[in-house]
């Protein structure tokens, strides 16, 4: 069964810690996302990678960066956690442009609190 | 840039009856693919339908399936026979045919179905 795994369910930080979130997946997808999931306000791009070591800023990637040393692997970084990135975060992967449209696939999320 | 807007943050339905979630979304695209995904209460999102643009024809999936109307850019979903477990958010995306495989989320509609 082909997946996408999140290193954690859920995470407690201190505010000032850097928080590092894994995300790995088994289909050799060449795309991978994180966004964060805030209700009322849905699902929000932190940052893409399209290849590895390659990667692209998304809607809002303040206070975050990310690693993609190994195609399966794209990791969340926040450098200095803070109590307003409490969230949950969603890995999701995706098969190469020129391949149709298929969709992501998600992880099952990491509810992240900051404390 | 693409929108996705989703009208109805709540809806509730009785089990065994139909229901429709409501999509529009903005663009001057041609060619693009929409996307219903499905988020159970703590548990992964799920793809639960895709339509390609350039197809007439409305996608269909078991209970589901959708009322795709382009010129007016509504994309919405039907579930027929609701069940206990259709309980979830619902989440309308778009992807666009060229660049990146980047989805564009709506906000969600929690739905939930009543005994």
């Amino acid at each position: 069964d082909v997946k996408v795994t999140q290193s954690s369910r859920y995470l407690v930080k201190r505010t000032g810690e850097k928080v590092f979130l894994e995300c790995v997946q088994d289909m050799d997808h060449e795309n991978m996302f994180w966004y964060r999931q805030d209700p009322g306000l849905g699902l929000r791009l932190i940052y893409f990678s399209y290849d590895v070591k390659m990667k692209e800023k998304g809607d809002i990637p303040e206070g975050y960066s990310v690693s993609r040393e190994k195609k399966e692997r794209f990791s969340l970084i926040l450098e200095s956690a803070s109590t307003n990135q409490t969230s949950m975060y969603l890995c999701a992967s995706a098969r190469m442009r020129g391949q149709g449209s298929y969709g992501y696939t998600f992880g099952s999320g990491t509810r992240l609190t900051v404390v | 840039a693409q929108t996705v807007t989703q009208s109805q943050p709540e809806m509730s339905v009785q089990e065994a009856e139909t229901v429709t979630l409501s999509c529009t979304y903005d663009t001057s695209e041609n060619n693009y693919y929409l996307f219903w995904y499905k988020q159970p209460p703590s548990r992964q999102m799920i793809l639960v339908i895709r339509q390609e643009a350039y197809k007439q024809q409305n996608a269909t999936e078991n209970r589901f399936s959708v009322n795709f109307q382009k010129a007016a850019k509504s994309f919405s979903l039907k579930i027929s026979d609701s069940q206990l477990g259709d309980t979830a958010m619902y989440f309308c995306a778009f992807s666009s045919q060229g660049g990146s495989e980047k989805l564009v989320f709506g906000k969600g509609t929690k739905l939930t179905v009543n005994p």
